[in-house]
């Protein structure tokens, strides 16, 4: 059973420049978030896609922008790069809220340099 | 804001039972206490989650206390692989809710 996988695993790129980071789902899972984590810093929530509409959105600007395909992966992108988002960028998958309680699963990111 | 008070570090000798301590006063009744840790260059591993009874699994064991204002995870026989940073979580019991984490615990265990 594979569970959640990212690519590319690790991504070097320049300011200004635009980039995509894709997710696949946990086997069975239907719904996709993505988090950013600075370096020695906790994870931070992007936004969430279910049913291949953005569903819920943490305190990011509009550089950042995803979509979710109908086998229920995902991409973020993120525009106009700066050096700031030199992050871990992390994909969890889980259940919908109609199954109740459900952790996330976490993949193991994409590591972004902005050079 | 992560709802939870963790300390920063801990050591434990491998072998011994590591117990990471986690505050959340302001816990609601429809909240969950979940516990991630994340190895080095790892995304965040899930370990266990509860409400407000006991729970055990392979991992670990999550004991929250009565008045569920504070809880602790017990994993019973450290080894060097449980070398991590731990996350203690309160949410909302459901699959689409944002985790907020905070800066968690960092464990070393030792030889």
């Amino acid at each position: 059973d594979a569970g959640v996988t990212q690519s590319p695993t690790h991504l070097i790129k320049t300011r200004g420049q635009q980039v995509t980071l894709r997710c696949s789902p946990k086997s069975g899972h239907d719904t996709v978030s993505w988090y950013q984590q600075a370096l020695g810093q906790g994870p931070q929530f992007i936004f969430q896609y279910y049913e291949e509409e953005e569903r819920q959105r943490g305190n990011f600007p509009d550089r950042f922008s995803g979509h979710q395909f109908p086998n229920y992966s995902s991409e973020l992108n993120v525009n106009a790069l700066l050096l700031g988002d030199s992050a871990l960028y992390l994909c969890a998958s889980s259940l919908g809220a109609s199954q109740g309680d459900q952790p996330q699963h976490f993949g193991d990111g994409t590591r972004l340099s902005i050079l | 804001d992560a709802k939870t008070t963790q300390p920063t570090s801990m050591d434990c000798a491998e072998g011994r039972a590591a117990n990471l301590p986690c505050n959340h006063s302001t816990i609601s009744g429809n909240e969950y206490v979940y516990w991630y840790r994340q190895i080095h260059s790892q995304g965040p591993q899930y370990i266990i989650h509860g409400l407000k009874n006991n729970e055990t699994n392979e991992m670990a064991s999550l004991i929250i206390t009565e008045d569920r204002k504070s809880s602790t995870l017990i994993l019973p026989h450290a080894t060097l692989r449980d070398t991590a940073v731990y996350y203690c979580i309160v949410r909302v019991g459901s699959g689409n809710t944002p985790l907020v984490f905070g800066k968690g615990t960092r464990l070393s265990v030792i030889a």
